[in-house]
């Protein structure tokens, strides 16, 4: 099945601990996002990719990492500087110049 | 930035209602679209809509850029239909989007 693949679905996070989260996608999409939502609002984003060894920062970069050495996957590590890591996290991609994102299934991290 | 509002905030519903929901937008867009997020999270891109009308089966939109606002209209509305709706724009052409709030939607049978 072509999608984008967002794991673990749950993970949870001990004080001073740096996690990574996984998103992977088979579309051959150029361009992926990750975005951060908390409870009643809408998403943010923290960093995207538009082509492989590439990414820039979004609107709440600061405490977060990513990596994108191959096309399909871009994965996000929350460091013990972010000091309120407890929300759902989206990863998108898209096809350059295509009109439309689309989601994986999230992660929630939560923290212990 | 661009700024994005969405009313209502929230939304109860009989079933077979129908609904109107509103995005406002503080400038010119060359991107705007709508998701639903369901109650397990996954977010799926309804319309790819900057300007004027689309339909698809019971869900329409509308998009009047000159005046900065969409709506996005439910008929009939099912169970189904429950759960987030986002509205999103890009105002650079940079392909980021920035979100709204949501409307939270509830259906009751």
């Amino acid at each position: 099945d072509g999608g984008i693949t967002q794991s673990p679905k749950y993970l949870f996070r001990k004080e001073g601990q740096n996690v990574t989260l996984s998103c992977e996608q088979n579309l051959n999409h150029d361009a992926m996002y990750w975005y951060r939502q908390d409870p009643g609002q809408g998403l943010r984003l923290i960093y995207y990719s538009q082509i492989v060894n590439d990414f820039q920062k979004g609107d709440i970069a600061e405490g977060y990492s990513v990596s994108r050495e191959k096309k399909e996957s871009f994965p996000l590590t929350v460091t013990s500087a972010q000091k309120n890591p407890t929300a759902f996290y989206l990863c998108a991609s898209k096809l350059q110049g295509a009109e439309t994102q689309y989601f994986g299934p999230g992660t929630r991290l939560l923290v212990l | 930035g661009i700024q994005v509002e969405q009313s209502p905030p929230d939304l109860i519903l009989q079933e077979g209602a129908n609904s109107t929901l509103r995005c406002n937008f503080s400038d010119s867009v060359n991107n705007l679209q709508w998701f639903h997020q369901n109650p397990w999270g996954q977010l799926i891109n309804l319309f790819y809509i900057p300007s004027g009308t689309k339909q698809n089966g019971r869900l329409s939109a509308t998009t009047v850029a000159t005046e900065r606002y969409s709506l996005l209209y439910i008929s009939s509305s099912q169970t189904t239909d429950s759960g987030v709706y986002f509205c999103a724009v890009d105002n650079f052409g940079n392909e980021k989007l920035t979100f709204g709030t949501g409307t939270r939607l509830t259906i009751i049978p």
